[in-house]
């Protein structure tokens, strides 16, 4: 079955430092790639998206993201954290044409001030 | 983007009883969907409403359970029926396909 992977569930990190997630998924074929965060008490929001093209995407709050096909990994960087970036991250995946979003379990940050 | 809300943000409920969660979108969509977050984990489809068709259901999702409505573009609802505490979730919709932006979300305890 087709699954997305996030293999750090939970990250501490102090401010300033850098930040990698990874995600991998398990599919041969097409895929289109997302980055979520969820804040503390907050809804859902889009952080990047990869369809085509080049595949380093950058996102909002100095977020981005590098698709490495041969890898099937699609990690979250961001070169220095803030406290503000505490939250919940998830990886997802939409596989060819399909509708679906396939979501990986999630990892919990927390970056100390 | 368009704008998705729901409502009610948050609800407590009594076992046995059934919620209807409302979506609007502030403009017209083809296909809306449902998920769940369950506590502590990640998101989960239940269905996709098409307007004007039944709702699709994912596997281990069913009709009785999650009755779903399409009424026009821009609203949905989706009732969790005969609840039960396993049914306290987040539930969520989402607008389109590709770069799906989410609601806030229907924060619910079942007790």
């Amino acid at each position: 079955a087709q699954s997305v992977s996030q293999h750090n569930h939970h990250v501490i990190l102090s401010e300033a430092a850098s930040l990698e997630l990874g995600c991998n998924y398990s599919y041969g074929g097409t895929v289109n790639l997302f980055w979520y965060v969820q804040y503390p008490g907050q809804h859902l929001q889009l952080l990047l998206k990869y369809f085509s093209g080049d595949p380093l995407v950058k996102g909002i709050k100095g977020f981005e993201a590098e698709f490495i096909k041969s890898k099937f990994s699609f990690n979250l960087r961001k070169p220095s954290v803030q406290w503000s970036d505490t939250a919940e991250y998830f990886c997802a995946v939409i596989l060819d044409s399909s509708y679906k979003l396939i979501f990986g379990s999630g990892t919990r940050l927390l970056v100390r001030p | 983007s368009a704008v998705i809300s729901q409502k009610p943000s948050r609800d407590i409920c009594q076992r046995g009883t059934s919620l209807t969660i409302q979506c609007q979108v502030d403009s017209q969509v083809t296909m809306m969907f449902w998920y769940r977050q369950q506590p502590g984990q990640s998101l989960t489809l239940i269905a996709t409403a098409n307007q004007g068709s039944e709702a699709t259901y994912e596997s281990g999702f069913v009709i009785d359970k999650f009755p779903i409505s399409r009424p026009n573009l821009t609203f949905s609802t989706l009732t969790v029926s005969n609840m039960s505490p396993e049914d306290s979730s987040i539930y969520l919709c989402s607008d389109r396909l590709g770069g799906q932006f989410f609601g806030p979300g229907t924060r619910l305890t079942v007790l």
